[in-house]
């Protein structure tokens, strides 16, 4: 168990649907980063937010929206779905600068669009 | 463009055996490389290389950085059948700012 938290484990939906997934860190950490694994793509980074703050974006679509709130959880709002957006979303954490602190993972939602 | 390559896709080996796994990267201001282990569930830290921080060990498992030849290697010895997973690499660049992750090899310890 790393500590990170996310809801709902598992979501079906159907397509041009709008759905929220949420994350809570580790208590102390201040970094959240976003993620999506589907089969064909491997693991993307989406998005990552610092205490609040929106630091660094990946390959994001315009169609998603993430923010991170006063009490550090964070919501990825997934908009106009399509089939292809059926994939694991991981929600990660940590204590501070990206690039020099490990990450810690939570166990995923796993998102089906039919 | 950035890109990270893993190889191989993936490898079947026997109890005992000794894997070496490859990443490769081109990225622009590479800052720092990770390997993550990912079994059924969530990717879990492995090891994290930097320009200070070139080789790393961990009881059977250790990695190596080569920056010359932008590249890094993961090796397990003395396999287990508790080894088997995907191996993801991934690459902190442009200044810490961006972050991608290679395609992943799948291993399969056999007893």
């Amino acid at each position: 168990d790393s500590g990170v938290t996310q809801t709902p484990k598992h979501l079906i939906t159907a397509t041009g649907q709008r759905v929220t997934l949420r994350c809570s860190p580790r208590s102390g950490d201040l970094s959240v980063y976003w993620y999506q694994q589907s089969l064909d793509q491997g693991l993307q980074f989406l998005i990552h937010y610092y205490n609040g703050e929106e630091r660094a974006k990946g390959n994001i679509l315009e169609r998603f929206s993430a923010q991170q709130f006063p009490d550090l959880h964070s919501e990825l709002n997934l908009s106009s779905l399509e089939l292809g957006d059926s994939a694991l979303y991981f929600c990660a954490s940590s204590v501070g600068l990206p690039d020099q602190e490990t990450q810690y993972f939570g166990p995923g939602t796993r998102l089906l669009v039919l | 463009e950035d890109k990270v390559v893993q190889s191989p896709l993936s490898l079947v080996v026997h109890e005992g055996d000794t894997v070496t796994l490859n990443c490769s990267y081109e990225v622009t201001n590479f800052r720092s490389l990770l390997w993550y282990k990912q079994e059924k569930k969530a990717p879990t830290f492995l090891f994290m290389l930097t320009s200070s921080g070139i080789e790393k060990k961990s009881g059977r498992l250790s990695s190596i950085l080569d920056k010359k030849e932008l590249s890094s290697i993961l090796n397990i010895t003395a396999t287990q059948t508790g080894d088997s997973a995907i191996y993801l690499c991934a690459v902190y660049w442009a200044a810490g700012n961006k972050l991608t992750f290679g395609g992943g090899t799948r291993v399969l310890v056999k007893p």
